[in-house]
């Protein structure tokens, strides 16, 4: 069974980093491009960053770039998303989710919710 | 690149609901669908454009055209309220991108 599971979460401070993690499970982790979307409170989805299974591609969102930084280790089944510089509008619960080959996400986590606030 | 949804669909049970996702030339992208229910994760229900996941009704069914995607419900059940989400990956900026969601509600 595929299962993902984000932590990381938490209430920061405006200019604060967080580091969110995702634990995959039920799947060969390594062969799978690896994403991050969000939803702020009441609002849509966002996405926001992509890493490939090898970590050769990765892709930002405009909101994101220059602050955030996706990664992975494969030896562990983890994906990560380091987040700099953070802003009251980057509160959000934020998703991990598995690409299924056609760039969109056929498994998500219940999310982790980051809160920047002062 | 934007997405364009009508931020609301109402219907009956048993009728057919019709959830439009409108882009510049979007018909010619691979467009997926999510639906989200109440405090839990999105589920994917369409994929490249009019690929059913596992598990996901044939009542559910996508079309793409122009510039408008379309994901629709036949005989809607009342379980079926919940809000949809266009997506798409946008190769001139190497970015996915999402529509604003639609909240379909059953009568």
């Amino acid at each position: 069974e595929v299962q993902l599971v984000e932590s990381g979460g938490g209430l920061i401070k405006p200019g604060g980093s967080l580091r969110l993690s995702c634990a995959a499970s039920g799947f060969i982790f390594t062969t799978y491009t690896m994403n991050w979307v969000r939803q702020a409170p009441g609002k849509g989805l966002e996405w926001v960053s992509s890493i490939s299974g090898s970590s050769s591609f990765i892709y930002y969102g405009d909101s994101v770039k220059g602050r955030f930084t996706i990664s992975r280790d494969n030896a562990k089944n983890s994906l990560y998303l380091q987040m700099n510089n953070l802003r009251t509008e980057d509160s959000a619960v934020y998703y991990c989710a598995r690409d299924n080959g056609y760039n969109s996400g056929d498994y998500w986590g219940q999310g982790t919710l980051v809160t920047v606030s002062s | 690149y934007v997405l364009t949804q009508p931020p609301s669909v109402s219907v009956a049970p048993g009728k057919t609901a019709t959830i439009t996702c409108g882009g510049n030339n979007i018909g010619s992208k691979s467009v997926h669908w999510y639906q989200q229910k109440p405090g839990q994760a999105p589920v994917l229900v369409m994929y490249d454009v009019d690929d059913r996941p596992s598990g996901i009704p044939e009542r559910f069914s996508g079309s793409n055209s122009g510039n408008t995607a379309t994901l629709s419900i036949s005989r809607v059940e009342a379980g079926d309220e919940a809000d949809y989400y266009c997506q798409v990956w946008d190769s001139s900026s190497d970015q996915g991108v999402f529509g604003g969601g639609t909240k379909l509600t059953v009568l």
